[in-house]
């Protein structure tokens, strides 16, 4: 079964601070990724997308991928309490466009 | 901006009765997903369509669940009947052609009582 993992959390970081996000995915067949961003009683947003090995920015945001150890992490630099929102991981299946979802990091961000 | 279209935003009904749920994609989006959220989960596809037809709908519990996209454009969630563990966020989301980006709308948050 194909599976995407986010097992740390919640996190609690200061304000300022680089909160760390990661995620795992047991199909080697996966190849583009993605972190949506989901506020309490919200739908989930779409922050960031990778599809490449390495570091990926985006303003405060940055993705980062590694397809040779299956994992998937997101930077977010200078933290702030709008940040405080649940961090959910997905991973295509490789047919159809169809997404696999992680259950989501909650990320608080303490002024 | 483009957004997906979903109504309503709340329903509350009772055990037994049957409830639908309408979504209306990013225009020119030709695939559709339907998604249900239990808190603390992430979201689990239901159904997909691609223009007017199904290309996954193995976790859609059919004999109380059903969906269709006629026109290849809105698309309607039926449950009849509904069940208690049916409460959930349902979600809705588009991609366009050859995208795994999948845009959502803001759900429906159903209780069933």
């Amino acid at each position: 079964q194909k599976e995407v993992e986010q097992n740390s959390g919640p996190l609690s970081v200061p304000e300022g601070a680089i909160a760390s996000l990661n995620c795992t995915y047991s199909d080697r067949v996966s190849q583009s990724f993605f972190w949506y961003r989901q506020y309490s009683g919200k739908s989930p947003e779409l922050i960031m997308s990778i599809y490449s090995n390495g570091d990926k920015e985006d303003g405060r945001f940055t993705a980062q991928l590694n397809k040779a150890s299956q994992y998937v992490s997101l930077l977010i630099r200078d933290s702030q309490p709008s940040d405080s929102a649940t961090y959910l991981c997905a991973a295509d299946t490789g047919a159809n466009s169809k997404l696999t979802f992680g259950k989501g990091i909650t990320l608080s961000v303490r002024p | 901006e483009a957004e997906v279209a979903q109504s309503p935003r709340y329903k509350i009904t009772e055990k037994s009765q049957a409830v639908a749920f309408w979504c209306d994609p990013i225009s020119g989006h030709a695939t559709l997903y339907w998604y249900r959220q239990i808190l603390g989960q992430g979201p689990e596809l239901l159904v997909q369509f691609q223009d007017e037809s199904v290309v996954d709908d193995s976790q859609l519990p059919k004999d109380r669940f059903s969906a269709e996209r006629l026109k290849g454009v809105d698309s309607t969630l039926k449950i009849q009947p509904a069940e208690l563990g049916d409460s959930a966020m349902y979600l809705c989301a588009s991609s366009g052609a050859d995208s795994y980006e999948q845009y959502f709308g803001p759900g429906t948050r159903l209780t069933v009582t």
